[in-house]
């Protein structure tokens, strides 16, 4: 299973884009990469999913390059609500593999 | 709205008890639910997969004895802490494969429950 790397925190201020990196250097070939906030006290909540290039969906794009090393959450114009911890998961539920592990996460705060 | 759920939101129990959490897919048939386990302000940590009609597989380090899974149905599955000790409080977050042929992600996305706050006094 590919290893995560992301950063321990971030900050930022209302109405700023954020964007988190995270490291797969690992990643495997049919690996997919599955971003999910979380917030207090909750369980964690799917935001996007890709595999290369670019997805974007109403609340985030992901971007990933070529080599799908690494992979880019930006969150556009984030507000208070957004404060919560960000997860890169890197593997794939098919094929004999079957589960994701979770790294440490990013902790974004978002300042009024 | 919520694709899975969980039940209780939160348990108080005493040392020594069993408690049990229930873990439903709402919308969809979950042929694969998992059970993870977070303490305050760590990560969330895999403790076990389960298979509907199959036994659980558990993570290394444990014990299946102690946390007892059960995946009856394809849309139920149960934690069953046995002999619960203030060490098992936790949060505990069960989550259910997605089912592409209901709209719910491609197979390789799993939807988590709202958890449930165990505290063993």
């Amino acid at each position: 299973l590919a290893k995560t790397t992301q950063p321990i925190s971030m900050d930022s201020y209302e109405g700023q884009e954020v964007n988190i990196t995270c490291s797969h250097n690992n990643i495997a070939t049919n690996d997919y990469i599955t971003w999910y906030q979380q917030f207090p006290s909750q369980g964690p909540r799917f935001i996007i999913q890709g595999y290369k290039t670019k997805v974007t969906n109403e609340v985030a794009s992901l971007f990933i390059p070529a080599d799908r090393k690494s992979s880019t959450l930006s969150l556009p114009r984030v507000s208070l609500s957004d404060t919560a911890v960000y997860y890169c998961l890197v593997g794939r539920l098919s094929g004999g593999y079957n589960k994701l592990i979770f790294g440490a996460g990013t902790r974004l705060a978002v300042h009024p | 709205g919520a694709v899975v759920s969980q039940h209780p939101s939160w348990v108080i129990c005493k040392s020594g008890t069993s408690v049990k959490i229930e873990c439903r897919s709402l919308d969809f048939q979950a042929t694969t639910m998992f059970w993870y386990r977070q303490f305050p302000k760590q990560s969330l940590m895999l403790m076990a997969t389960s298979n509907e009609g199959s036994k659980a597989t558990y993570e290394q380090g444990v014990e299946k004895d102690k946390f007892l899974i059960n995946h009856a149905s394809l849309t139920l599955s149960t934690l069953t802490v046995t002999s619960a000790h203030p060490e098992d409080s936790s949060f505990y977050i069960c989550s259910a494969r997605g089912a592409p042929d209901r709209g719910y992600g491609d197979g390789n996305t799993i939807y988590f429950g709202e958890g449930s706050w165990l505290t063993v006094v």
